[in-house]
């Protein structure tokens, strides 16, 4: 089945720096990666998402990058405010099947 | 506003109890799931349902069972639960995906489960 594996684990930044969160997927029939934000106390929420047939897919601050012969997709969070402070999660799914499979996550802190 | 519903947000239970932990959608969604999330491990597919009656295991299912009666209602089962199932658990919904599209999965606010 599909590996996905999210690096770092966690990470620290001052407020207006940008923040990168990579993830690598094992599947090369995967052509779905979803990010997902998790606030405190509450369930993970989708923030943007990249389908394999476009590299690069930008939503204001966040954009997201695919790399398919690397297998490699990435999300960049710029100008960071103290609300980017969550757990973050990246995401593969394949085409014709419904389930996805999630990372391990990130705990990124936004340092005023 | 769509809305995933855990009815119980905190429980403990002692070990060898039977623990049903209810989930409703209320977006007409074929898809329901239940992962469960430990820190370090991330979100893991414990259950999913693609309509009424049926199922499928995810990644993680010994030790759980689910019932889904209603297209809206689905629920989780720990039959026997044990210090090892102490985690929080995440219900969500979706569409069903289609060709090369993607779509949304709908998560609840986690049911924290404790076993003692």
């Amino acid at each position: 089945g599909e590996n996905v594996e999210q690096h770092p684990s966690t990470l620290s930044v001052q407020e207006g720096d940008s923040a990168v969160i990579k993830c690598t997927y094992s599947d090369s029939a995967s052509n779905y990666f979803p990010w997902y934000k998790q606030e405190l106390g509450k369930g993970p929420q989708l923030i943007i998402d990249i389908r394999s047939n476009v590299g690069e897919k930008k939503d204001q601050r966040i954009a997201v990058t695919l790399n398919k012969t690397a297998k490699h997709f990435s999300l960049h969070i710029t100008e960071t405010q103290p609300e980017d402070s969550a757990v973050y999660f990246c995401a593969a799914s394949k085409a014709g099947y419904q389930k996805v499979t999630f990372g391990t996550g990130t705990k990124l802190q936004v340092i005023p | 506003d769509v809305k995933v519903t855990q009815s119980s947000r905190y429980l403990v239970k002692r070990t060898g109890e039977k623990v049903f932990l209810e989930c409703v959608q209320d977006m007409d969604h074929e898809n329901m799931f239940w992962y469960r999330q430990d820190p370090g491990l991330g979100l893991r597919l414990i259950y999913f349902s693609y309509d009424v009656k049926m199922k499928e295991k995810g990644d993680i299912p010994e030790g759980y069972s689910v019932s889904r009666e209603k297209k809206e209602r689905f629920s989780l089962i720990l039959e026997s639960a044990s210090t090892n199932q102490t985690s929080m658990y995440l219900c969500a919904s979706s569409f069903p995906r289609s060709g090369t599209g993607g779509n949304t999965i709908y998560f609840g606010e986690g049911s924290w489960l404790t076993v003692v």
